[in-house]
């Protein structure tokens, strides 16, 4: 696609349930990144992909989080049963390959809040 | 210590003059670095990136490096309103293609 593409835009969930984000990266790009974003904070690193390898998940919180990207293209994040503490932006981004240049085109976002 | 550190400001100029952004990291292994912007209420875009020491400079902005300090800087000349947005620091060590991102300084460009 034109662009990074993330779905949806807003959850709103209750504690206990489980999410699950979607991201569609640029079509040409390799490399997939997760980040979590908290209202006046820097994105924070949870994992990426290159295709649909996953070198890097040291940022993921817990074991409640994971994330996919069986085809290497679409990617999914996973939040089991979520808590009020996840309540932030999810940000997806992607990069025309591993390393490239720390050039990352970042979608609109998918806000989450945990009631 | 937070691998990568910004005062969170915000920091205030009067259009026209230079507005000063910092950045100071951990990790001494770090071999790329970025700057972003990031408009409220929106994601972030790359305006800058720097790997060696010293200045480069890209039109109205001027990131400076200073491995030796652990240290970046942006420098931004004849600020403009537009300009007011907040500024992330972001890092890469060669040992993994994660960016990590400082927590921004927010800049507020006075008419």
């Amino acid at each position: 696609g034109a662009g990074v593409s993330q779905s949806p835009r807003y959850k709103v969930t209750k504690r206990g349930q489980d999410v699950t984000l979607r991201c569609d990266p640029i079509s040409s790009h390799a490399t997939l990144y997760w980040y979590q974003q908290a209202l006046g904070q820097g994105p924070e690193f949870l994992t990426y992909f290159n295709y649909e390898a996953q070198p890097d998940k040291s940022g993921l919180p817990s074991d409640r989080f994971s994330a996919e990207r069986p085809e290497g293209s679409i990617s999914t994040l996973t939040i089991q049963r979520t808590e009020q503490r996840d309540s932030a932006m999810y940000r997806c981004a992607s990069s025309p390959r591993e390393g490239a240049g720390g050039e990352l085109f970042f979608g609109e976002g998918s806000r989450l809040t945990v009631l | 210590q937070k691998e990568v550190e910004q005062n969170s400001g915000p920091l205030s100029v009067p259009e026209g003059a230079i507005a000063s952004l910092n950045c100071t990291y951990s990790d001494r292994g770090s071999q790329s670095f970025f700057w972003y912007r990031q408009y409220s209420g929106k994601s972030p875009e790359l305006i800058m990136s720097i790997y060696s020491n010293g200045d480069k400079e890209d039109g109205r902005f001027t990131a400076q490096l200073n491995k030796a300090s652990q240290y970046v800087s942006l420098l931004i000349r004849d600020s403009q309103p537009s300009d007011s947005a907040t500024y992330l620091c972001a890092v890469r060590t060669d040992s993994s293609y994660k960016l990590i991102f400082g927590s921004g300084t927010r800049l507020l460009v006075r008419p």
